[in-house]
């Protein structure tokens, strides 16, 4: 079935830094691709999105690109603020199979001042 | 706009009792989900309700069980509860009828003792 692999956490970089948080994915169809993010005690926040080949999702300094020859979408920041700090999830949806999304384990983002 | 609503934000509930969980989406939206997050096994799906009719389930046992009402509220219920139980309940609504970006609420954290 359909999955995704995050790299595993926790990362901590210093502010200013810059963030990559690899994702790829296995999916037996053409997929939309997110990144939401996760602050302690809150839901979901849907960062960005791509939803075909090649597409950038971007959203607050963070992008993002559907590669569907190398089935990732890897999340990017140039420089990251201790007010990033909070967990990142990768996740798919089938666009055959309506709304279910399917997430990463998640990564856990520390920024240090 | 207001966002999507889930009641209670807690809950404690007794091994073998069983519980319902409310959550009310975006004004307009059909489409609800509803997501188990538990540290072991990550985020979950549970099933999906779109226009009162469930469309997609994931791999839960029978005891959890949902429905959406003509306003599109939705409520989950876990019956017989089991320590496992434990999680943090996240729903998510969606204007679309696919995974096109949606609306988590907070959650509902469900202690079982």
């Amino acid at each position: 079935g359909d999955s995704v692999t995050q790299m595993e956490g926790p990362v901590t970089l210093s502010e200013e830094a810059f963030l990559t948080i690899n994702c790829t994915y296995t999916a037996t169809g053409y997929p939309s691709l997110f990144w939401y993010v996760q602050y302690p005690g809150e839901g979901l926040q849907l960062l960005l999105k791509a939803t075909k080949a090649d597409d950038k999702g971007s959203n607050k300094g963070f992008e993002a690109t559907y590669r569907k020859e190398t089935t990732s979408f890897h999340l990017e920041k140039g420089s990251v603020q201790v007010s990033d700090s909070a967990v990142y999830f990768c996740a798919l949806s089938d666009n055959n199979q309506g709304g279910k999304l399917i997430f990463g384990q998640g990564t856990e983002l520390s920024v240090k001042p | 706009k207001a966002g999507v609503t889930q009641t209670p934000r807690y809950l404690i509930k007794t091994r073998g009792q069983q519980v319902t969980l409310s959550c009310s989406p975006i004004s307009g939206h059909r489409s609800v989900s509803w997501y188990q997050q538990t540290p072991g096994q990550g985020l979950q799906f549970l099933f999906e309700y779109f226009s009162e009719t469930q469309r997609n389930k994931g791999n839960f046992p029978g005891r959890f069980s949902g429905r959406q009402f003509s306003n599109s509220r939705s409520e989950m219920n876990v019956s017989t509860l089991e320590l496992g139980d434990s999680a943090l309940y996240l729903c998510a609504s969606s204007g679309t009828a696919g995974g096109y970006g949606y609306t988590f609420g907070s959650g509902t954290r469900l202690t079982v003792v």
